[in-house]
């Protein structure tokens, strides 16, 4: 059964840096491209991030692209996201999900809290 | 920037049939994508429900009924979720996406379904 836990969300001041990890079980996490993406409070999901099942390719959403950088760890079957010169427009919950353009985002996490405030 | 476009809300009776639908911008054509549908329940991580290219290739989730389908309607640029005899546990917000580009996905909107 596949399992995916996020975690390594807080509250943070405007400028700050987080880093998210995710760690999926269940599944060969080394042979699949992953995401995350995020839901600001009350609003819709956006994508953020993609990076491909070796980490040779990443990509990212405008509004994350220079700050955000998406990373995995093979060897340890986690994702991580480091966060940097974060905005109050990041406050979200993160997921992390399997995929990529002809496969959905199948398996999701409980996702995990920024929180980005003076 | 492509765009998804979703009605904010919508509602059915149960028992009835819902027609969702997710509106591409101009600069992407329906018929040369993949269409994935996610359901949402308030609190709940979202959920892939299926996946409609034509009517030769889609794909349901695991555990999806047969309830939930996908069409496209390529004269509106848009695509559809038809859930076929609703129920109270379907209320939820329905979210569609897609991948323009390699390096780019997309979500739309949401729409929140109201099953009354």
């Amino acid at each position: 059964e596949v399992d995916v836990v996020e975690s390594g969300g807080t509250w943070v001041q405007p400028g700050g840096s987080l880093r998210l990890s995710c760690a999926p079980s269940g599944f060969t996490f080394s042979s699949y491209s992953m995401n995350w993406v995020r839901q600001a409070p009350g609003k819709g999901l956006e994508w953020v991030s993609y990076i491909s099942s070796e980490g040779g390719s990443t990509y990212y959403a405008d509004s994350v692209q220079g700050r955000f950088i998406i990373s995995r760890d093979n060897a340890e079957n986690t994702l991580f996201l480091q966060m940097n010169n974060l905005r109050s427009e990041d406050t979200a919950l993160y997921f992390c999900a399997r995929g990529y353009k002809y496969s959905p985002f199948e398996y999701w996490g409980q996702g995990t809290r920024v929180t980005v405030s003076s | 920037q492509p765009v998804l476009t979703q009605p904010p809300s919508s509602s059915a009776s149960p028992g009835e049939s819902a027609r969702l639908t997710c509106s591409l911008s101009s600069d992407i054509n329906v018929r040369a994508y993949n269409i994935y549908w996610y359901q949402q329940k308030p609190g709940g991580p979202p959920r892939y429900l299926l996946y409609y290219y034509s009517d030769s290739d889609y794909g349901q989730g695991s555990g999806v009924p047969s309830r939930f389908s996908g069409s496209k309607d390529a004269s509106a640029n848009a695509a559809i979720l038809l859930i076929s005899g609703l129920q109270t546990e379907d209320e939820a917000d329905y979210y569609c996406s897609l991948w323009p580009s390699n390096a780019l996905a997309l979500f739309g909107g949401g729409t929140t379904l109201t099953v009354l």
